[in-house]
């Protein structure tokens, strides 16, 4: 089975400012995902990667398979990004990391 | 981009009942559904698999008869709590994928079992 870290488990930013999450999983992947869950709980997914780097607006995921690491950064940090960041993996059913609680204050 | 519904998104119920929670891909054809849950505080965790027309395949330590999946077609998944007890009270959520792509998730339901 799959193990999934993510760190840090709880960020604090100012608005502006960039941001790094990152997850590390211990068994080869075929699929790497970042998803945001909001308060209310729903899930959107932001990224879907099995290798290099994808951009969406401020966001960039990046993913090294070798070493079974992945990064998701936010450039320009603004209070609306604030949520829960999740890594999950699989190609299939997914295995989750813990989430990272972001918190960008004004 | 796709977009899956789930109803209901709040449910409370009595100990014993028996809750079904509905997932629909709205505007695409999911040949795969996959339903999770979340208890407070924790990591999602993966209930079963859903492909249309064949039997779900639930991951080790769910209980198959007593969450029933009905995946009777392509945009339309229910699971079904049954005797429900308040150790069930958890959010529920569902995905729906075309193969090889993304997972797109429902809202998710809150189940709160008195």
């Amino acid at each position: 089975k799959n193990e999934v870290e993510q760190s840090p488990q709880n960020l604090t930013a100012q608005e502006g400012e960039f941001i790094t999450i990152n997850c590390s999983y211990s068994v080869g992947i075929s699929a790497l995902h970042w998803l945001q869950q909001h308060p209310g709980g729903g899930i959107v997914s932001l990224f879907m990667l099995s290798s290099g780097k994808k951009k969406h607006g401020r966001l960039i995921a990046t993913i090294n398979i070798q070493e079974k690491h992945s990064s998701l950064h936010i450039t320009a940090s603004h209070p609306r990004d604030s949520a829960v960041y999740i890594c999950a993996v699989g190609a299939d059913g997914l295995t989750f990391g813990k989430g990272t609680h972001l918190i960008i204050q004004p | 981009g796709a977009v899956v519904s789930q109803h209901p998104s709040w449910v409370i119920c009595k100990s014993g009942t028996s809750v079904k929670i509905e997932c629909r891909s709205l505007d695409f054809q999911a040949t795969t559904m996959f339903w999770y849950r979340q208890f407070p505080k924790q990591s999602l965790m993966l209930m079963a698999t859903s492909n249309e027309g064949s039997k779900a395949t639930y991951e080790q330590g769910v209980e198959k008869d007593k969450f029933l999946i009905n995946h009777a077609s392509l945009t339309l998944s229910t699971l079904t709590v049954t005797s429900a007890h308040p150790e069930d009270s958890s959010f529920y959520i569902c995905s729906a994928r075309v193969i090889f792509e993304t997972q797109y998730f429902g809202p998710g339901t809150r189940l709160l079992v008195l």
